[in-house]
């Protein structure tokens, strides 16, 4: 039974750049989540699908801030014109409506340095 | 709105020794879950329990021991007997019954010491 995965686990850029993160779901979950955690903060919302709709997006979510998920498996969250307060580990989890307890199970997280 | 307040930001202790991380909610739902995570110092944050607002019975799981009081909004957490490997930072969490997000506490960073 794998877990969340996500890729790159470290990702450093110049101001300015784009950059692409993937999250890989539980195979099973239907629900996921996009987090925002800078140091020494708990994670921050930013974002839920249910299966490829997205249905939810915090006011965290600047223009800059794009997030898919085409097929309802995998997600990617796109920054474009990355800047330095950009910096931060960001988490994606997922979930299963169809379980009753509804829990997240979060990846290993994306760390975003931006120079 | 909700809100999560995790106030011992750092707490150190000698192996062995019990230790009290504490959890204060806010909500205005009659219907809420309570979690609590595990982040070890590789990141991921690793899910230990959750709570419903309906059930106030603690729960004891190994070592581990949560008292849930809705008359305080607290659902704080104890670790029996300390070990070297609990060392990480521990987030409280809460969601609202027909919401998907997760607002969660600043965080407590356990230091278990020999």
């Amino acid at each position: 039974d794998t877990g969340v995965s996500q890729n790159p686990r470290h990702k450093i850029t110049k101001r300015g750049q784009n950059v692409t993160f993937r999250c890989d779901p539980i195979s099973e979950h239907n629900r996921l989540y996009w987090y925002r955690q800078t140091l020494g903060q708990g994670p921050e919302f930013l974002t839920y699908f249910q299966n490829e709709a997205q249905l939810e997006k915090s006011r965290l979510l600047s223009d800059r801030f794009s997030a898919e998920r085409p097929k309802g498996s995998f997600s990617t969250l796109e920054i474009q014109r990355t800047e330095q307060g950009d910096s931060a580990m960001y988490l994606c989890a997922s979930s299963s409506d169809s379980h009753w307890l509804d829990t997240q199970y979060f990846g290993p997280g994306t760390r975003l340095t931006v120079l | 709105a909700q809100k999560v307040t995790q106030a011992q930001t750092e707490i150190s202790v000698v192996e062995k020794e019990d230790v009290t991380l504490d959890c204060v909610y806010e909500t205005r739902d009659t219907t809420y879950y309570l979690f609590w995570y595990k982040q070890p110092p590789s990141g991921e944050l690793v899910f230990l329990i959750r709570r419903n607002s309906f059930d106030e019975q603690n729960e004891i799981s190994g070592r581990y021991s949560w008292n849930f009081q809705k008359s305080t909004s607290s659902f704080n957490f104890t670790i029996t007997a300390s070990q070297v490997v609990d060392s990480a930072v521990y987030f409280c969490a809460l969601r609202v019954g027909g919401g998907n997000k997760l607002t969660f506490g600043t965080g407590t960073q356990l230091k278990v010491e020999l």
